[in-house]
């Protein structure tokens, strides 16, 4: 059974850089995608942006050059850097894994329990 | 820029049936789209109940079913119980590489 963990700081500071990292168990990280998901609080989903084991990636064009996703196959771990964070960008962080049957993406399946992380001074 | 639509809020009665829908601000929905849906209930993360459409999630009670009607993708809820109260959200691929949620649907059985 593939199992997705966040993990990473609960609080950080307006203007500096939000890091976080999804280890991934059960599974391989070679052959997929995966991708980081946000919520706010009391708010809806927002897809942040999602790398392939290769280091290909895509981001929300919302969030700008803020977001940085990188993988490292050999930890079985892939992360996201947001840079310049603000209170709106406290949310509850999930990872997840790309469903890709012969290489076309059509949904997620698999999904981290999620982390809160909260920007305050 | 599109956006992904969602009803707001639904209600449903015990073993009634549901449909929810996710459409756009600016044109159809179709296969193309990969449509998703995802089931949450508050503090739990997200759980996929049906992808590529139509095809259901491993676990998944075929009372969730997921097709395109007209111009919007849609998550069936047939025989709904109590159990089935929580949010849904649809999930859309928009092309190049850009994938988007819907607000979300706040779904009551009672």
């Amino acid at each position: 059974q593939v199992k997705l963990q966040e993990s990473g700081p609960g609080l950080v500071k307006p203007s500096e850089t939000l890091s976080l990292t999804c280890t991934v168990s059960g599974g391989s990280i070679s052959g997929y995608y995966w991708s980081w998901i946000r919520q706010p609080p009391g708010k809806g989903l927002e897809w942040i942006g999602y790398i392939h084991y290769t280091g290909q990636t895509n981001n929300n064009p919302s969030l700008k050059s803020r977001v940085g996703i990188s993988v490292d196959a050999s930890k079985n771990q892939f992360s996201l850097k947001l840079t310049s964070v603000t209170a709106a960008d406290t949310a509850v962080y999930y990872c997840a894994r790309y469903h890709c049957p012969n290489g076309i993406c059509n949904g997620y399946d698999y999904w981290g329990q999620g982390i809160r992380v909260t920007v305050t001074s | 820029q599109t956006v992904v639509t969602q009803e707001p809020s639904f209600s449903v009665s015990p073993g009634g049936t549901v449909t929810l829908t996710c459409g756009l601000s600016s044109g159809s929905v179709s296969i193309g789209y990969y449509p998703s849906w995802y089931q949450q209930t508050p503090g739990q993360a997200p759980r996929t109940l049906i992808y590529n459409t139509d095809t259901r999630s491993s676990g998944v009670p075929d009372r969730f079913s997921g097709s395109i009607i007209g111009n919007k993708a849609a998550l069936i809820i047939t025989g709904a119980q109590a159990d089935d109260e929580s949010d849904y959200y649809c999930l859309l691929y928009m092309g190049s590489g850009i994938w988007m949620f819907g607000g979300g649907t706040k779904l009551t059985v009672l």
